[in-house]
This record gives C-alpha cells, sequence and structure tokens, in this order.
C-alpha cells in the first residue's frame, strides 16, 4: 500500500530564511510525487509535480523539490521564505493503476508553516 | 475556464440528517475522488469513481455513499451513520494524459458542521 509521511507537522521559520519540508513516500513501483499547498479554507493548489527525468523539480512560487529514489524522500524546499508563503503544505504520492485513466493520490498529514517577519 | 466546483462553501445541518455534498466538472476528466480532511491527519480518501456508474470504497468509506450517474457530477452524500461528520471535505478530478502523466485538479471544498 502506498504511503506518505510529513514528519513535520508545524514549522515556524524567519522571513528571508531557508525552508526546506520533509516528505517521505512508500510505493510500489515508480511513483508519481506532488507538492500542493493550502490557504486556510480554501482548496488545494499545486506548488509542482515529479513524473521522471531531472530529479529536481521546479515549482511555482519559487519552490523546487528534489526526487531522492535511495531515501523515498521527495523534499521541498525555497531559499527565501516571504510571509505570503504561511499556509499548510501537503505531498502526495501517486500513480497509475492498472493502466486506467486515472491516478490515485495518498496525501500526508500536512505541514504548518508559520512565518515570523 | 474549466475547473471543479464545489457548493455550498458552507453547510450546516443537524445531528441524524443526510446531507448532499455537490462536485461539478467541466475538465472531461474521467476520474474522480472524495477527499475528507481534519486538522493534524492530511486528506483520506472516501471514495473515488473511475468511469461513469462505478465507483470504489477509499480508506474511509463508511457513513458516505455517492452516485457517479454522469461524467461531470460526483455527489457525496453524508448519512446518518457517519459518527463524526463534521469536517472539510475536497472533491478532486484527474486525468492520465497522453504523455502518461497525471493531472489532478481540487474544488475549493465544503466545510460541513453537525450541530
Amino acid at each position: 500500500a502506498q504511503s506518505v509521511t510529513q514528519p513535520d507537522i508545524h514549522i515556524t521559520v524567519s522571513e528571508g530564511a531557508s525552508l526546506e519540508l520533509r516528505c517521505n513516500y512508500s510505493y510500489g513501483a515508480t511513483p508519481y510525487l506532488f507538492w500542493y499547498v493550502q490557504s486556510p479554507g480554501q482548496g488545494l493548489q499545486l506548488l509542482l509535480k515529479y513524473f521522471s527525468g531531472d530529479t529536481l523539480v521546479q515549482g511555482i512560487k519559487g519552490f523546487e523539490a528534489e526526487f531522492k529514489r535511495s531515501q523515498s524522500s521527495f523534499n521541498l524546499r525555497k531559499p527565501s521564505v516571504h510571509w505570503s508563503d504561511a499556509a499548510e503544505y501537503f505531498c502526495a504520492v501517486g500513480g497509475v493503476e492498472g493502466g486506467t485513466s486515472y491516478g490515485k493520490l495518498t496525501f500526508g498529514q500536512g505541514t504548518i508553516l508559520t512565518v515570523h517577519p | 475556464d474549466g475547473g471543479i466546483t464545489q457548493s455550498p462553501k458552507y453547510l450546516f445541518r443537524k445531528e441524524g440528517q443526510n446531507v448532499t455534498l455537490s462536485c461539478e466538472q467541466n475538465l472531461n476528466h474521467d476520474a474522480m475522488y472524495w477527499y475528507r480532511q481534519d486538522p493534524g491527519q492530511g486528506l483520506r480518501l472516501i471514495y473515488y469513481s473511475q468511469i461513469v456508474n462505478d465507483f470504489q470504497k477509499g480508506d474511509i468509506a463508511e457513513g458516505y455513499s455517492v452516485s457517479r450517474e454522469k461524467k461531470e457530477s460526483f455527489p457525496l452524500t453524508v448519512t446518518s451513520a457517519q459518527k463524526n461528520p463534521t469536517a472539510f471535505y475536497l472533491c478532486a478530478s484527474s486525468i492520465l494524459t497522453a504523455a502518461g502523466r497525471v493531472k489532478a485538479f481540487f474544488g475549493q471544498g465544503t466545510r460541513l458542521t453537525v450541530v
């Protein structure tokens, strides 16, 4: 069964500091990996995704993530955090099952990011 | 613009009543999903549907029911059998592209409060 672990429930950083949010996954085949961001009371917005190829993927809002197969990790990074980055972040893993035209996603528990001025 | 519409945004119901949450998409996606979100627990899959007139239970299907009579619509009914229905509910849809990539989109969610 696929699973995702985000070890940090809550992270606090100062504005301008660097950020790394951790994500570890378990998946039987080659995974598709995603990072989503959610503001309070809102739906999820896709930050970036990895399917294959270059293991360092660039996303929106200056975020990037690195896929490390040996460590089963897909950590999210940003060199300099802005106050508007405060939100909850979700890592998700998915794949194609049986060649069907869909992909079922399994989500981590989420990491709440607080940004101090 | 294509997207997923969930309605209403906020819903209040008395304990013991069934309530139906709406989810409509005009993305022509085959697959649709319902997730439940509780604080500190991330998103948990309730039901999903790959094609019209077919759906499967997710991880926490007890107390919920769905239908998929049209490709565009995947309503979720929270029944009186659901012991703790107060939560934020998210609908999603996805498609497998010709390149073999998965594209998933989410609605803005419905916050259900049972009093």
